[in-house]
């Protein structure tokens, strides 16, 4: 079966750069969300949409930001970046259910 | 807004050993719940959930949880467990929406399980 897809699987980058995270759901999935894991902890909810519009928004910092296009995929785009958001960044997909499949993840390095 | 608590950061067991990692969750509104396994710099694995009907579930590896509403608590158990299942074991909530749709995962710190032969 299809699973979530994320690209690039690892990423490293140097302060101040610019980051662009990819997310493909499971087809015909509506509804996206993207977590950040630091180093040792437990996954955070950044951002989420449904139908291509956001649903709902945790700590996600302002120097963040993501969509959902028209074909279900999503992006979260990340500038200025600091060592801080080093961590593992999950996307998962679901269809109007409790849910969630999740991809197997970016590995983002800000040296 | 909801919360969890997992009670033991780190569980050693030994090998063919029961063991049971603890889960206890806040919520204001009905809920579902999920324990999700990580082992070493994978993805998130579903292990099982709770949706409704049955406050007992079973999910895959062998492992079940049971769901008490008057305690609050999802724990995990795994009546003999084997070197395999050392990974990370992360306890997760979502709130039940309007149209029984869920929303975003609040998770518990993690529990450590470390399986010795």
């Amino acid at each position: 079966a299809a699973g979530v897809i994320q690209s690039p699987r690892h990423l490293i980058k140097e302060k101040r750069e610019t980051a662009t995270l990819k997310c493909y759901p499971i087809p015909r999935h509506d509804t996206v969300y993207w977590y950040q894991q630091g180093p040792g902890q437990d996954p955070q909810f950044l951002i989420s949409f449904y139908e291509k519009m956001q649903s709902d928004k945790g700590s996600i910092p302002d120097r963040f930001s993501a969509q959902q296009f028209s074909d279900y995929h999503s992006e979260l785009n990340m500038s200025s970046l600091e060592l801080g958001d080093s961590a593992l960044y999950f996307c998962a997909s679901s269809l109007t259910s409790a849910e969630q499949y999740f991809g197997p993840g970016t590995r983002l390095t800000v040296t | 807004a909801q919360s969890v608590t997992q009670l033991d950061s780190q569980v050693p067991v030994f090998e063919e050993a029961p063991v049971e990692l603890r889960c206890n969750y806040s919520s204001s509104v009905s809920v579902y719940l999920f324990w999700y396994v990580q082992y070493p710099n994978q993805g998130l694995q579903l292990l099982l959930k709770y949706l409704s009907g049955s406050t007992l579930v079973k999910g895959i590896n062998g492992f079940e949880a049971e769901f008490n509403k008057s305690q609050t608590s999802f724990h995990l158990r795994k009546p003999s467990v084997h070197i395999s299942d050392t990974a990370e074991y992360f306890c997760a909530v979502s709130a039940r929406g309007q149209y029984n749709q869920g929303g975003k995962l609040i998770f518990g710190q993690g529990t450590e399980l470390s399986v010795k032969p």
